[in-house]
């Protein structure tokens, strides 16, 4: 079975400040992994996703399959990043989609 | 040219009541997707179609049955509505094959209320 931890509900960090959110997973496969964020009364979008290797409005996550980890990382936090963001991996033909419990980021002014 | 688009946005309705929320999507995609978001902002994968066939069913109770006319379309009917209900549902789509498969377009989500 894939599964994908968020352990953070909630983040709470000051304007300028580095954010990590964490991911890790678990699936005996080669998944893909992806970062969804859903800003405030808004639907949920694509941020990124592992195999573009790209840095979306500052965001990068490099995918570790030793730590199964796949953690959003920024160097510093702007006050618009304020969103909830939710990990997720997709397998098999059918894509099987999980996500993670989400993580709620709130960039302090 | 909305890409995902669902309707209702906003649904009240009693317990026990049955309701329909509709989703269509115009990009062409293959698979479509219902996810239910909690309170908790949980968000859970209930159906997924491929090309009209039901592929996943995530142990959804039975009173949730959804029907795809079309390829474009995915709609999610709700019989006997209960309190537990209650939440923000969600469509997707998104191509089966090719480059980018496999991100998901969401549509803006339906919020149901069930008094």
């Amino acid at each position: 079975a894939q599964r994908v931890t968020q352990p953070e509900k909630l983040l709470s960090v000051f304007k300028g400040a580095p954010v990590e959110l964490k991911c890790n997973y678990s699936y005996s496969g080669s998944p893909e992994l992806f970062w969804y964020v859903q800003y405030s009364r808004q639907r949920l979008q694509l941020l990124l996703r592992h195999i573009s290797r790209e840095s979306i409005k500052g965001f990068t996550a490099d995918l570790n399959k030793g730590e199964t980890s796949f953690h959003l990382k920024k160097p510093f936090a702007q006050e618009e990043d304020s969103a909830m963001y939710y990990c997720a991996l997709t397998s098999g033909g059918y894509q099987k989609v999980t996500f993670g419990t989400g993580t709620k980021l709130q960039v302090i002014p | 040219d909305t890409a995902v688009s669902q309707t209702p946005k906003y649904l009240v309705t009693q317990m026990g009541n049955d309701k329909s929320i509709k989703c269509e999507q115009n990009l062409g995609h293959d698979t479509m997707y219902w996810y239910k978001q909690d309170s908790k902002k949980f968000l859970k994968i209930m159906f997924s179609y491929n090309n009209k066939e039901l592929i996943i069913n995530e142990t959804v109770p039975n009173r949730f049955s959804p029907k795809s006319p079309d390829k474009a379309h995915l709609n999610l009917h709700i019989n006997s509505l209960e309190l537990g209900d209650s939440a923000v549902y969600f469509c997707a789509s998104s191509q089966a094959l090719g480059q980018g498969a496999n991100e998901q377009f969401f549509g803006p989500g339906t919020r149901l209320t069930v008094l």
